[in-house]
């Protein structure tokens, strides 16, 4: 069955410290995977999404992803977190054939300490 | 850019009611879908429409109607709302191949 797994429900990492979030996907076909954003109160905001292709991504504020399809992974990564991306993240993928529909993973919360 | 409007923001209902959200994107996108959002689940489709009076049922269906009588709005109804029920309803636009936009949702609380 097509599904994503974020196996980690919380991740809290200080400021300034490096971070990656996990993403593995199951999905027969080309995958399109993507990482979600949401702030608290706040929809889904992309952060990046990867076409087949290079399989690093860079994304908005500072965040990249590297697809791995003998891992079926898309991990997310940061250099150095800032406060700012407390936030949830969900990665989900899709297909280019039929309605584009994502399948999204349950998320992971992302807690910065000071 | 365009922007995502759900109304509304907040619902409370009562075990038994039929609830009706609504949602309005001026992308002119094609494509629009529900999505339930629960604590530690991730988000689930409900039903997408790939034009104006299309609906496609998805995985979360059963126990909502949708309906698309306009190219730009999008109405998802609680058929008969469940005691203790608390989830956050986003909907959703696109045009195929490219990025899915959401609105902020609305969250619905059943007394």
């Amino acid at each position: 069955a097509q599904s994503v797994t974020q196996p980690d429900a919380r991740v809290t990492v200080s400021e300034g410290a490096s971070l990656q979030l996990r993403c593995k996907y199951s999905y027969f076909g080309t995958p399109y995977l993507f990482w979600y954003v949401q702030y608290p109160r706040q929809g889904l905001q992309l952060l990046l999404k990867y076409y087949p292709g290079d399989p690093v991504v860079q994304g908005v504020n500072g965040f990249e992803a590297e697809f791995s399809k003998s891992n079926s992974s898309f991990h997310l990564r940061k250099a150095s977190v800032h406060w700012s991306d407390w936030a949830v993240y969900f990665c989900a993928v899709t297909s280019p054939s039929g309605s584009w529909q994502l399948i999204f993973g349950s998320g992971t919360q992302l807690t910065v300490m000071p | 850019g365009g922007i995502i409007t759900q109304t509304p923001k907040f619902l409370i209902g009562q075990e038994g009611q039929k609830l009706t959200l609504k949602c309005q994107q001026n992308f002119n996108h094609d494509t629009m879908y529900w999505y339930r959002q629960d604590s530690g689940k991730g988000l689930r489709l409900i039903y997408y429409s790939i034009t104006e009076n299309d609906l496609q049922k998805g995985d979360l269906s059963e126990g909502y109607d949708a309906s698309r009588e306009k190219k730009s709005s999008f109405s998802l109804t609680v058929t008969s709302a469940q005691k203790n029920e608390m989830a956050v309803f986003l909907c959703a636009s696109s045009i195929p191949n490219t990025e899915v936009f959401f609105g902020k949702g609305t969250r619905l609380t059943v007394v």
